[in-house]
């Protein structure tokens, strides 16, 4: 089946480590996201790509970092120097003007 | 960044009955579209209204977009007990970065 697929659904970090999310798409979609949702929330973009080896900032890139070197996948890594890591993250893909697919998400707490 | 928002920011509505949930927006858009999340998962499309239309309908959910006032609505009828979960308008821009703006969201609950 077509999709978009996150992993893990749950995650856990520790206080200086870096974590990486996968996200992967089979939808031949151009386009991927990332974005955060804290509780009761909306969700806030952090970095999106519209083509392989190309990405772009959002509005809270700070301490994340993003990959594009296949069209099917957008890995996120959270790095030591974002300070509040804890939140729900939801990769997302389409193509352009049309609406988003999105994966079930993953919970990322700091222990 | 501009942000679609929506109002209420929670519903709770008896079983049967309609809900309508807004959004405002700021600037212009190519299209608006309407999510729906139920809690702890990923975001599923209901509608999507592009800036030319201005009414659109999807089995019970009736979506209005009035451009004039930067605003949308969505009804939905006849609820059900499995409507429960949280509703959010996003704004696609017709100048600048890509990327859905998604508001906070309304969070409606349907009493049985």
């Amino acid at each position: 089946d077509g999709g978009i697929t996150q992993s893990p659904k749950y995650l856990f970090r520790k206080e200086g480590q870096n974590v990486t999310l996968s996200c992967e798409q089979n939808l031949n979609h151009d386009a991927m996201y990332w974005y955060r949702q804290d509780p009761g929330q909306g969700l806030r973009l952090i970095y999106y790509s519209q083509i392989v080896n190309d990405f772009q900032k959002g509005d809270i890139a700070e301490g994340y970092s993003v990959s594009r070197e296949k069209k099917e996948s957008f890995p996120l890594t959270v790095t030591s120097a974002q300070k509040n890591p804890t939140a729900f993250y939801l990769c997302a893909s389409r193509r352009y003007n049309t609406e988003a697919f999105f994966g079930q998400g993953t919970r990322l707490t700091v222990v | 960044s501009q942000q679609g928002e929506e109002d209420p920011q929670a519903l709770s509505i008896q079983e049967g009955e309609n809900a309508t949930m807004n959004c405002s927006y700021k600037t212009s858009i190519n299209n608006l579209q309407w999510y729906r999340q139920n809690s702890g998962r990923g975001l599923v499309h209901l509608i999507l209204i592009r800036s030319n239309e201005r009414e659109k309908h999807s089995g019970r959910l009736r979506v209005t977009l009035d451009t004039s006032k930067k605003s949308s609505s969505l009804l939905i009828t006849a609820s059900r007990a499995a409507d429960t979960a949280s509703y959010f308008c996003a704004t696609d821009f017709a100048i600048g970065a890509d990327g859905l703006t998604f508001g906070k969201g309304t969070h409606l609950i349907i009493q049985p």
